[in-house]
């Protein structure tokens, strides 16, 4: 079975740093386009940051110079590392593969469930 | 950036009737090379995940029910539900994941009238 499961949420500090899992299964995440996705409380959804299958990355505007997004081949996990957070940071973490159907990329499937992370003092 | 432009920002219809959702970009996100629109719907219920519905503009996922439909090209995209459900109460997202950095609408709420 696909799937994605997030961990690493909670409740920081302004000015902390944390870091979110996403564990794949069923499928190889070096071999796809993999993306965090946030969305805050109540609002809808922002989409954070990419790691293209040759190892390119790519961030939203709001995270640049603050988050790194990287993965590790051996263990098929995806990462978010979080610095400098900020209350307008709190929000639910999801990851998502922009899957292959065929060789081209056909939407954000699977989602994980989420983890959120609460920035507050 | 592609802004991601959906309206309305709430609908409410009959069940059994149909629903219409559009969504428009500031540019183009139709791929000359392979045309496709890198235009995606998603579903999302309270306290749940996104879950994909259409992908390149007017592709069912496996799995969606027929009812839902994807059309449009370039710019201007539309989500039709044919006949209104009560489970597809819910937040409907479009997406362009036509280049980075890969931006949603800001999405359509669906309730029963």
């Amino acid at each position: 079975e696909v799937q994605l499961v997030e961990t690493g949420g909670g409740l920081i500090q302004p000015g902390g740093s944390l870091r979110l899992s996403c564990a794949a299964s069923g499928f190889t995440v070096s071999s796809n386009y993999m993306s965090w996705v946030r969305q805050a409380p109540g609002k809808g959804l922002e989409w954070v940051s990419v790691i293209y299958s040759g190892g390119s990355t790519f961030y939203a505007d709001s995270v640049k110079g603050r988050f790194t997004i990287s993965r590790d081949n051996s263990k098929n996990t995806l990462y978010l590392h979080m610095n400098s957070l900020r209350a307008e940071d709190t929000a639910v973490y999801y990851c998502a593969r922009d899957r292959l159907v065929g060789s081209l990329r056909g939407g954000f499937d699977p989602w994980g469930q989420g983890t959120l992370v609460t920035v507050s003092s | 950036d592609i802004v991601m432009t959906q309206s309305p920002d709430s609908l409410a219809v009959s069940l059994g009737e149909r629903a219409t959702i559009n969504c428009k970009s500031s540019q183009s996100v139709l791929y000359s090379s392979n045309n496709k629109n890198y235009l995606a719907w998603y579903q999302q219920r309270p306290g749940q995940p996104p879950k994909l519905l259409i992908y390149w503009a007017s592709t069912r996922e496996s799995g969606v029910p027929d009812r839902f439909s994807g059309s449009g090209s370039g710019t201007d995209f539309t989500l039709t539900i044919s006949s209104l459900q009560a489970e597809d109460v819910a937040v409907y997202y479009c997406q362009q994941h036509y280049s980075s950095p890969y931006t949603f609408g800001q999405g359509t709420k669906l309730e029963i009238k």
